[in-house]
């Protein structure tokens, strides 16, 4: 049972480049998250989707964009990365929103250079 | 609004020590309230759950947390440390209003010494 998939786990970018991070979970969750966590900063909900087809903005959704094309699938996108961009990005799902507990993925660690 | 405030960014105790980290929370709704465990370079794992159900709330690996409404507080407690309880703990809040997402306080590393 793999849970919560992120791919990459580890990416190293130069300013302006762009990438796609891909969370993958197979509980057949609604709910799909992207945080990104900072040394002393907690996680920050960046966007998030409470079904397929649909996205939210978060806490901290600027420079990013993302997708859920598929029930499944959750992509983050960085269409031009900035050195304030580095971060740790985790995914979550979860089966619904409030009471519900979330699921996270192992983390991505992203560096922007 | 929610928001979470989590009291020390860093908690030392001695193998067998009582640990304590404290955690109060802001909503303008009834509360959910979520204590995840971080292990160093993994993702974050529930330990226990407030759902209104019970004040006291008993997690796993022994950890417990109390829901105090007059004081806004859900601290997180266990009677003795391990050295295998060294890790980074977040205390999250939600609400069961609209398309409630947790919101997560800036965590607590608690360091276990023998």
């Amino acid at each position: 049972n793999a849970g919560v998939t992120q791919t990459p786990k580890f990416r190293v970018l130069k300013t302006g480049q762009s990438m796609t991070l891909l969370c993958a979970q197979d509980m057949n969750h609604e709910y799909m998250y992207w945080y990104r966590q900072d040394p002393g900063m907690g996680l920050r909900l960046i966007h998030y989707s409470v079904g397929e087809g649909t996205t939210a903005k978060g806490e901290v959704p600027d420079g990013y964009n993302v997708s859920r094309l598929k029930k499944q699938n959750f992509l983050l996108g960085l269409e031009s990365a900035a050195p304030s961009q580095t971060s740790v990005y985790f995914c979550a799902s979860s089966s619904g929103g409030g009471i519900s507990e979330a699921f996270f993925g192992q983390g991505t660690r992203l560096t922007v250079v | 609004a929610q928001s979470v405030t989590q009291l020390g960014s860093h908690v030392s105790v001695s193998e067998g020590a009582l640990v304590l980290l404290r955690c109060n929370y802001s909503s303008s709704v009834p509360p959910y309230l979520f204590w995840y465990v971080q292990y160093p370079n993994q993702g974050l794992q529930l330990l226990l759950k407030y759902t209104s159900a019970a004040t006291l709330v008993k997690g796993i690996n022994g950890f417990e947390a109390e829901f105090k409404k007059s004081e806004t507080s859900f601290h997180l407690t266990k009677p003795s440390a391990h050295m295998s309880d060294a890790a980074e703990y977040f205390c999250a809040v939600s609400s069961n209003s609209g398309y409630s997402t947790l919101t997560f306080g800036k965590g607590t590393m608690l360091l276990v010494s023998p």
